[in-house]
């Protein structure tokens, strides 16, 4: 069965510091994997994906994540962070070629950005 | 208008109300999803429609009922509401068979409803 963990509800960086906000995912086939935004009084936005192809993928807003299959995991950086970064960051896996509906979220991390 | 679009934006109903949500999209997808977001929960799937069939029902209590007319529009009705159902409802929509074709969801704003 897939799951999807979140290490740390919550994450406070420095304004202008690494951001690193971790996901690690079980799934008995390659995943596809998500990772999403949300700001307060808003839905889910997706910042970017992995399908195939490259393990490195850029987002949008200088995000990136690294897909690390010996690892099982996909973390989600950025080299500096801005006050606007504040937001609750979901990580999602999906499995394929199932079939299905499913993508599983993470319980998300709240990033606090400290000026 | 673009994107995906949820009314009302938010919802006071008391346990005997009859109420709906709302959701249309304007992405010419073919899925379209209910989630509930709680507070300190992972988000939970509600339902999915996949040109305009339910596919995904998990065990969803009655008092909720989805209604899919079209592939543009999905609705949520509300009937007997317990205070625990307050929560974010997220409607969602996706192209191609969704998770099993690596196409993203993309969201609303969701509906805050609270239950009295």
């Amino acid at each position: 069965a897939q799951s999807v963990t979140q290490l740390g509800s919550h994450v406070s960086v420095s304004e202008g510091a690494l951001v690193l906000l971790r996901c690690n995912y079980s799934s008995s086939v390659p995943p596809y994997l998500f990772w999403y935004v949300q700001y307060p009084n808003q839905g889910l936005q997706l910042l970017l994906k992995y399908t195939t192809g490259a393990t490195l993928v850029k987002g949008i807003n200088g995000f990136e994540a690294e897909f690390k299959k010996s690892e099982t995991s996909f973390h989600l950086t950025k080299p500096s962070a801005h006050m606007s970064d504040a937001a609750e960051y979901f990580c999602a896996v999906s499995d394929r070629p199932s079939g299905t509906y499913k993508y599983i979220f993470g319980t998300g991390t709240r990033l606090k950005v400290l000026a | 208008e673009t994107g995906v679009t949820q009314t009302p934006r938010h919802l006071v109903m008391g346990m005997t109300n009859k109420k709906s949500l709302k959701c249309e999209q304007h992405l010419g997808h073919n899925a379209m999803y209910w989630y509930k977001q709680s507070a300190k929960k992972p988000l939970e799937l509600m339902f999915v429609y996949s040109l305009e069939e339910r596919v995904e029902n998990n065990s969803v209590p009655s008092r909720f009922s989805p209604e899919c007319p079209n592939s543009s529009h999905l609705f949520l009705h509300l009937h007997t509401l317990q205070p625990e159902d307050s929560a974010l409802y997220l409607c969602a929509s996706s192209q191609d068979g969704g998770g099993a074709s690596g196409s993203p969801l993309h969201f609303g704003n969701g509906t805050r409803l609270t239950v009295t």
